[in-house]
């Protein structure tokens, strides 16, 4: 079973900083098989990301992505209003499928 | 896109059965054998947490610490996937989501086991 610990667990910021959220692996994620999503109270996830560095469709380029290794990158460039949610990575390379622990990006 | 409805009992006593239902509209009739659909939760103040999967053929994998009590099944005739979660606890009440493949996802539903 594959272990994501996301880091940090709170990121305090301000509208326009540079967000840095990362996701570790436990072992390798076969073909970078790993997703970020957005998670905002009373929604459901949004996908933003997958194949650890592909934008799903209509999600603003102000958010990009990277794997190296077992470690997974998600940044957002400048942070906006809306930006202000939950983030978790998923790995959906081999069962059972597993997140991590998320990310709480909230205004500073 | 498909757009996934989502529904079933909200509130459940222990150790009764824990029964949702997703239903599958819309789509520009992609391939079918292309999808799988997922079952996530997060309970109050906690992360996601993955469930469960089927594929098309009917073919599902499991979290181990539920595999004893899940069961996710496929309607095709119906557009339909089910999830059904025996002997439920507190610890299992939850904000429930089903997914297609990994872009869309129902509403959720808010499931509250409670004596």
């Amino acid at each position: 079973e594959i272990v994501l610990t996301q880091s940090p667990a709170t990121l305090s910021l301000s509208p326009g900083e540079r967000a840095t959220l990362s996701c570790g692996a436990s072992q390798s994620v076969s073909s970078n098989y790993l997703a970020w999503y957005q998670h905002k109270p009373g929604l459901a996830p949004r996908l933003l990301i997958y194949d650890a560095a592909s934008r799903a469709t209509g999600v603003p380029d102000r958010f990009s992505a990277s794997a190296s290794g077992t470690d997974f990158t998600l940044t957002i460039s400048r942070l906006e209003a809306e930006d202000f949610a939950v983030y978790y990575c998923q790995q959906y390379a081999t069962a059972p499928l597993s997140f991590g622990g998320g990310t709480k990006v909230e205004i500073k | 896109q498909e757009q996934l409805e989502q529904w079933g009992a909200g509130l459940l006593k222990p150790s009764e059965t824990l029964s949702l239902t997703c239903a599958v509209y819309g789509g520009n009739g992609g391939s079918f054998s292309d999808y799988y659909w997922s079952w996530i939760r997060q309970p109050p103040g906690k992360g996601l947490e993955w469930l469960g999967e089927i594929n098309h053929r009917g073919s599902t994998n499991y979290s181990p610490s539920l595999k004893s009590r899940l069961t996710i099944s496929l309607d095709t005739s119906k557009n339909q996937i089910s999830l059904k979660l025996s002997s439920v606890t507190a610890a299992d009440t939850a904000v429930y989501y089903c997914g297609q493949n990994l872009d869309v996802w129902g509403k959720g539903t808010t499931v509250t086991v409670s004596s």
